[in-house]
């Protein structure tokens, strides 16, 4: 079975600069997640979706941030303007349904730097 | 606010051993709780769980304790192999607060095994 794959890898960009992230969940896992985990710390929800539509945003820089599930089944996060603290890795995971019972598979993750 | 602590930001122990990851938390609403293990350059992946209805659950060489008391959980490693090395996140959710619960995670403790 495959993972959850995510693109790209790593990404170096300039301050006020754009990027874009993409996640592909593990085939038929309706639930998906951004975290987001700046080094030294845990990782922190971002969003989740429950196949196109979002279950919680509550902790996305709105302002900033943006991140949609076309179709219910992969999704792009992007970040317009970057600042310097969006430094981090951006890790993607899924699950077969939702509820915290069911466990998270995660994907490698793209580490950002914004210079 | 931090609510789950992971006061350790290392630990070091010999090949054969036993391990003990601390993990404290401070939201007594957290009914559910989740031990993540990560290898560099990968994503978290899921290790062993606790409902606040047990006190221990156990999956070969790993057990986790959990003091709701105490609002303490503990995860041991026995026999530690370097091939355990790695860092550790405890996680901890609240379930009755609605299917889309979701997880918060500690900074996470880095486990060396020495051979």
């Amino acid at each position: 079975e495959a993972g959850v794959a995510q693109s790209p890898r790593y990404k170096i960009i300039e301050k006020r600069q754009s990027v874009a992230f993409w996640c592909n969940p593990i085939s038929g896992h309706a639930t998906l997640y951004w975290y987001q985990q700046i080094l030294g710390q845990g990782p922190k929800l971002l969003i989740q979706f429950q196949n196109n539509g979002v279950v919680d945003d509550s902790q996305l820089p709105k302002d900033r941030f943006s991140a949609e599930r076309l179709k219910g089944v992969d999704s792009t996060l992007k970040i317009q303007p970057a600042k310097l603290e969006d430094s981090a890795v951006y890790l993607c995971a899924s699950s077969s349904k939702l509820g915290v019972n069911e466990k998270l598979f995660f994907g490698s993750g793209t580490q950002l730097s914004v210079l | 606010d931090q609510q789950v602590k992971q006061n350790s930001p290392s630990l070091s122990v010999q090949e054969g051993r036993i391990s003990i990851l601390n993990c404290d938390y401070t939201n007594s609403m957290f009914d559910y709780f989740l031990w993540y293990k990560k290898y560099p350059a990968e994503g978290p992946t899921f290790l062993i769980s606790i409902s606040s209805i047990k006190d221990k659950n156990e999956d070969g060489r790993f057990t986790v304790f959990l003091n709701k008391s105490a609002k303490h959980l503990s995860l041991h490693i026995v026999p530690s192999q370097p091939g355990d090395s790695a860092v550790y996140f405890c996680a901890a959710t609240a379930t009755n607060t609605g299917a889309n619960s979701k997880l918060t995670f500690g900074k996470g403790i880095t486990l060396s095994v020495r051979p």
